[in-house]
């Protein structure tokens, strides 16, 4: 149980061009998610909660109106990269949380070209 | 306040011969403490998980770990290296009680380098 997918694993987009990635709890409902991302050869940086049915709140440093988060239901959280730029480039990994526990799920490389 | 150091971000260890990766933190709370294994490109896997029971916690992988208080520490070992050990290794620090869910704060991980 607690299973956390995350889609896509991998994506490839343009500049100035903007990507969704999803978060899925796959087998529990999750009021709470939170999105995180990893810079090459660091540790996970906490980028912002995303809490159902309400707004999500982002970490001191991260553009809110860049980084779009919607957690439209009890097993789905989107992250949307808005006019991505090469520096957004990153590995970025969701969880759900279950019982004051954190899943995660497997991450998605983003690579804006 | 919550945090976690790991003391090394590299080690590297013979195959067959022990791991000890090292992991010291700091909370308000009474903590759980996690350590979690990343592959290359892959996403987290939790090891084991110190949730306020008993002190020495074994997990995955023969991987176990020490909760000490008095040295705030919470130390990986294994008592063989197996090359598919290598991999980066996350000690994760969370305060139960902040707001409702457990907000958890990474170490910066220490890359296990083993050598055949």
């Amino acid at each position: 149980g607690a299973v956390v997918s995350q889609h896509p694993s991998r994506v490839i987009c343009k500049s100035g061009t903007s990507v969704k990635i999803e978060c899925r709890s796959l087998d529990f409902q999750a009021t709470t998610m939170f999105w995180y991302r990893q810079f090459p050869k660091k540790s996970l940086m906490l980028m912002a909660t995303s809490n159902e049915g309400s707004k999500a709140t982002y970490e001191q440093g991260v553009e809110k109106d860049k980084f779009l988060i919607n957690h439209a239901s009890l097993t789905l959280s989107t992250l949307t990269v808005t006019s991505a730029h090469p520096e957004d480039s990153s590995f970025y990994i969701c969880s759900a949380v279950l019982k004051y526990e954190q899943y995660f799920g497997p991450g998605t490389r983003l690579t804006v070209t | 306040a919550q945090s976690v150091t790991q003391l090394d971000s590299h080690v590297s260890v013979s195959e067959g011969t022990p791991v000890l990766l090292r992991c010291n933190y700091s909370s308000s709370y009474s903590p759980s403490l996690f350590w979690y294994v990343q592959h290359p490109n892959k996403g987290l896997q939790l090891l084991l998980k110190y949730t306020s029971a008993a002190t020495l916690v074994k997990g995955i992988n023969g991987f176990e770990a020490e909760f000490k208080k008095s040295e705030t520490s919470f130390h990986l070992t294994k008592p063989s290296a197996h090359m598919s050990d290598a991999a980066e290794y996350f000690c994760v620090v969370s305060d139960p009680y902040s707001g409702g869910y457990q907000k958890v704060t990474f170490g910066t991980g220490t890359k296990l380098q083993v050598i055949p």
